[in-house]
């Protein structure tokens, strides 16, 4: 199997909440991180947690780390038509290369 | 403003021509990296630079080539380009060991 797991789509309706879900192989991983990319765009750095602390906040984002598990989550408030992207989790552990899974497409829709 | 810079944004060669993509940064960062993206698929690594040491991916086919002539510019280089090297191809870097990566925009490579 991969080594970072994620849904392939996700559609929810403009307003509600997303949760986006990977999972991840590498139990060394010490930075596991979450990218977002727009259609013909590079990827953009959302937010990332350190694998010490298990959830980290930051405006509309929420992550959630279940090291046990190898299970991390991005929530998104409020969710907007312009959070219509790609979702990248990527890890990385003792070496310093990222990992990435196959992102999730976030379609929002009115 | 950019800090990782890839140049062309859209890029077109004829099969088996030839051809380099670009990338520079303003970050000071030691390590940079190539990725090459193709729809649906999670980004994967062709290889990347820890200062001037150059790290190539195992699977990575010999018609892929990288320089890096000083910190700011890395090129990829595409011997011969086949329509399956037909790709969205991503340049990142990153400071020290641990830390994020950044990304560029990104270029569209399109074989013909």
């Amino acid at each position: 199997g991969e080594d970072v797991e994620q849904s392939l789509f996700l559609s929810v309706r403009e307003g509600d909440s997303s949760v986006i879900n990977c999972t991840y192989t590498d139990s060394s991983s010490t930075y596991l991180y979450w990218y977002k990319q727009e259609p013909g765009a590079g990827l953009q750095l959302l937010t990332y947690i350190f694998s010490n602390m298990d959830m980290k906040q930051d405006q509309r984002l929420t992550v959630l780390l279940n090291k046990k598990d190898k299970h991390l989550s991005l929530r998104i408030a409020d969710t907007q038509t312009g959070d219509s992207a790609i979702y990248f989790c990527a890890e990385r552990g003792g070496s310093y290369i990222p990992t990435f899974g196959r992102g999730t497409s976030l379609i929002v829709h009115p | 403003d950019a800090m990782v810079i890839q140049n062309p944004r859209y890029q077109v060669t004829q099969f088996g021509k030839p051809v380099t993509l670009s990338c520079s940064q303003t970050l000071n960062h030691n390590v940079m990296y190539w990725y090459q993206q193709k729809s649906s698929q999670a980004p994967k690594l062709l290889f990347h630079y820890y200062d001037k040491d150059f790290n190539n991916e195992a699977d990575t086919p010999d018609n892929f080539q990288s320089r890096r002539p000083n910190t700011s510019f890395c090129f990829l280089d595409i011997r011969s380009p086949g329509l399956g090297d037909a790709a969205m191809y991503l340049c990142a870097t990153s400071g020290v060991p641990n830390t994020e990566a950044f990304f560029g925009q990104g270029t569209r490579l399109t074989v013909v």
